[in-house]
């Protein structure tokens, strides 16, 4: 298995470019969900889905698109990119099991620059 | 709502100390209590959890935590720091009854420790 997996690990962008960061995961998780990650901020839930083809808000969505078209896969869309959305993003997958014993595995990250 | 707190930005201690790193948590229900660690220019790595069950839970690397229902507390700890120890740790939450945010885990802001040789 190779876990969650991200890409790419490093962009740069200019203000204003639109760019996909994509996610996927080959543990058959229906849970997957997008955190940023800024200093002294923790980590920040921006979207979740709990399975194909569902997916919600979480605490900083705007700016941020995501759909669930296939289970394996979970894109983070950026419309319009700003400055302040220079961050470090990581994608996340879980299982719930029984009593909801889950664990959340992490991507490795993506780092993100916008001038 | 669910929120955790680490009051500590930073924990420093010598190599070989018994280390603690504390969280404190706010949930309407039963919490799910977790911590992670995070390398340098690394994801998050799970350590240990508490779901039920004893209060003292076991992780990875010989980390614990004590889960203390009546202090909302989930202090991470270990007998003797190594060096290697040395990282960033989120304390994190979920309350399963919550509703809509039942799937959500929630993170405190993290505590760098660091391992003085």
């Amino acid at each position: 298995n190779a876990g969650v997996t991200q890409t790419p690990k490093f962009q740069v962008l200019k203000t204003g470019q639109s760019m996909t960061l994509q996610c996927a995961q080959d543990m058959n998780h229906e849970y997957m969900s997008w955190y940023r990650q800024d200093p002294g901020m923790g980590l920040r839930l921006i979207h979740y889905s709990v399975g194909a083809g569902i997916t919600d808000q979480g605490e900083v969505p705007n700016g941020y698109n995501v759909s669930r078209s296939t289970t394996e896969d979970f894109p983070l869309r950026l419309l319009s990119a700003a400055p302040s959305q220079t961050s470090v993003y990581f994608c996340a997958s879980r299982s719930p099991g029984a009593l909801g014993t889950d664990t959340q595995y992490f991507g490795p990250g993506t780092r993100l620059t916008v001038l | 709502a669910q929120s955790v707190a680490q009051p500590e930005d930073q924990v420093n201690v010598a190599e070989g100390n018994p280390l603690t790193v504390k969280c404190t948590y706010s949930v309407s229900g039963n919490p799910y209590l977790f911590w992670y660690v995070q390398y340098p220019n690394r994801g998050l790595q799970f350590l240990l959890k508490y779901i039920t069950g004893d209060n003292l839970v076991k992780g990875s690397y010989g980390f614990e935590a004590e889960f203390n229902k009546s202090q909302t507390s989930f202090h991470l700890k270990k007998p003797s720091a190594l060096v290697s120890d040395s990282a960033l740790y989120f304390c994190a939450v979920r309350d399963p009854y919550s509703g809509a945010g039942s799937y959500q885990l929630t993170f405190g802001k993290g505590t760098k420790l660091s391992v003085i040789p």
